[in-house]
């Protein structure tokens, strides 16, 4: 069973570009997040999604910051424009039910 | 507010038994999970308490006191792959999926 899947793994873009994350989850999981590691600080949430509906967005920092999950499949972030702070590793997770969530390697996020 | 706290490192020696303390203090609570994670791969899953007591899976055990808002991770018989990062969240009250993560503590395990 192919895990949860993260493109790309790496990405460097200069302040004020745009830069987009995909998350593709385990197949047959309704359930995805987002969750992002700032150097040094635990790992935080942003977003659930069930399906294609936001159950939760109350972690999502501000209006740059724009997550989809159309037709219930994959996931992407789009960051527009990105700032210095935004740098850090973007996770993406996703469960069938509530107790195990499987995560991805992560989208390591650098704005110079 | 929401604080978990774990210490941030420690060290062990191949084939010994290491214990990972974990203290939160949270608005709500369904689950106290623990996760390991080696450098640049994806947190995996490792156990899951929602009542008080000890679950036991293999090496690993892991322990809740709901009352103290208390949990520690047991490793026994130490294994040279075991050195990684192990992160303590929190799962928010019922209704909600949001888990609330600890900054991990780093493991190195020696020879």
């Amino acid at each position: 069973e192919a895990g949860v899947t993260q493109f790309p793994s790496h990405s460097v873009i200069e302040k004020g570009q745009t830069v987009t994350l995909r998350c593709d989850p385990i197949s047959g999981h309704d359930n995805l997040y987002w969750y992002r590691r700032v150097m040094g600080k635990e790992i935080k949430f942003l977003l659930h999604f069930v399906k294609e509906s936001k159950q939760d967005e109350s972690g999502m920092p501000n209006n740059r910051f724009l997550a989809e999950r159309t037709g219930g499949t994959y996931s992407t972030l789009k960051v527009q424009p990105a700032e210095l702070e935004d740098s850090g590793v973007y996770f993406c997770a996703s469960s069938f039910s509530e107790v195990k969530l499987f995560f991805g390697s992560g989208t390591q996020l650098s704005v110079l | 507010g929401q604080n978990i706290d774990q210490p941030t490192e420690m060290t062990a020696t191949e084939g010994a038994i290491v214990q990972i303390n974990c203290t939160y203090q949270t608005s709500g609570f369904n689950g106290l999970f623990w996760y390991q994670q080696h450098a640049g791969e994806a947190p995996t899953f490792l156990s899951y308490n929602v009542l008080d007591g000890l679950e036991e899976k293999g090496r690993f055990s892991s322990f809740l006191s709901r009352s103290k808002g208390y949990s520690y991770l047991l490793l026994k018989e130490l294994q040279m792959k075991d050195s990684a990062s192990y992160l303590c969240a929190v799962r928010g009250p019922s209704g909600t999926y949001k888990y609330i993560f600890g900054t991990g503590t780093r493991l190195k395990v020696l020879a």
